[in-house]
């Protein structure tokens, strides 16, 4: 079965930083783009960070350029997001998902999410 | 950035009823638009992506339609599965930006 399963959530002070792992399992992880798509307690979706097979070109929305990285490891099948300058506006549900075979731009899988509170 | 408008924001439908959701770009996104569904404390789920491909083991009761900048998701003959939220989301280009959703209910 294909899977994501993030992990790494939690409580965090303004300002703080957190990292979230995604370990996947299921397909050939190195041969798709992902990425983190977060939802905010409005539920509104949100793109936060993609990157590309090989680890070498990432992309991130201005919301959170200089704060979060995105990396991933593919010999571990796993993907990763480093937050740091946490805000409460980051407060919200972190998806990892896959990209559509071929770098297309839609998510074709994703986990279960792990849940970020920033609090002051 | 390319703003996804969806309507209606909410809509109260019985079982066996047709519903259409609609989805307005901002700019062209030329049909590179996906469909999702999110049932209540479940990930969303994708139902159609270049918007007219039904994703793997999608029901046929699901439909999409439009270009340029308007979009359609069609569900005939309702089912009590069907009932959650739905979001459009187009991939022309970074970023890639979600409707603001709409949310399914039961009459």
């Amino acid at each position: 079965d294909v899977k994501l399963v993030e992990s790494g959530g939690g409580l965090v002070k303004l300002g703080g930083s957190l990292k979230l792992s995604c370990a996947a399992s299921g397909f050939t992880f190195s041969s798709y783009y992902m990425s983190w798509v977060r939802q905010t307690p409005e539920k509104r979706l949100e793109l936060v960070a993609a990157i590309n097979s090989n680890g070498g070109s990432t992309y991130y929305p201005d919301t959170v350029k200089g704060r979060f990285t995105i990396s991933r490891d593919n010999a571990k099948n796993t993907l990763y997001l480093q937050m740091s300058s946490l805000k409460s506006e980051d407060t919200a549900l972190y998806y990892c998902a896959r990209q559509g075979y071929g770098n297309y731009g839609y998510f074709d899988v994703w986990g279960a999410g792990t849940t970020v509170t920033v609090s002051s | 950035d390319i703003q996804m408008t969806q309507s209606p924001a909410s809509l109260s439908v019985s079982v066996g009823e047709t519903v259409t959701i609609t989805c307005r770009a901002s700019e062209n996104i030329y049909s590179n638009l996906a469909w999702y569904q999110q049932k209540q404390g479940k990930s969303p789920q994708l139902l159609v992506y270049a918007a007219t491909n039904l994703a793997d083991g999608v029901p046929s009761r699901f439909s999409g339609s439009g270009s340029g900048t308007q979009y359609s998701l069609k569900i005939n003959s309702l089912q009590s599965e069907d009932f959650g939220s739905y979001y459009c989301q187009h991939f022309w280009g970074t970023p890639y930006t979600f409707g603001g959703g709409t949310k399914l209910e039961i009459k």
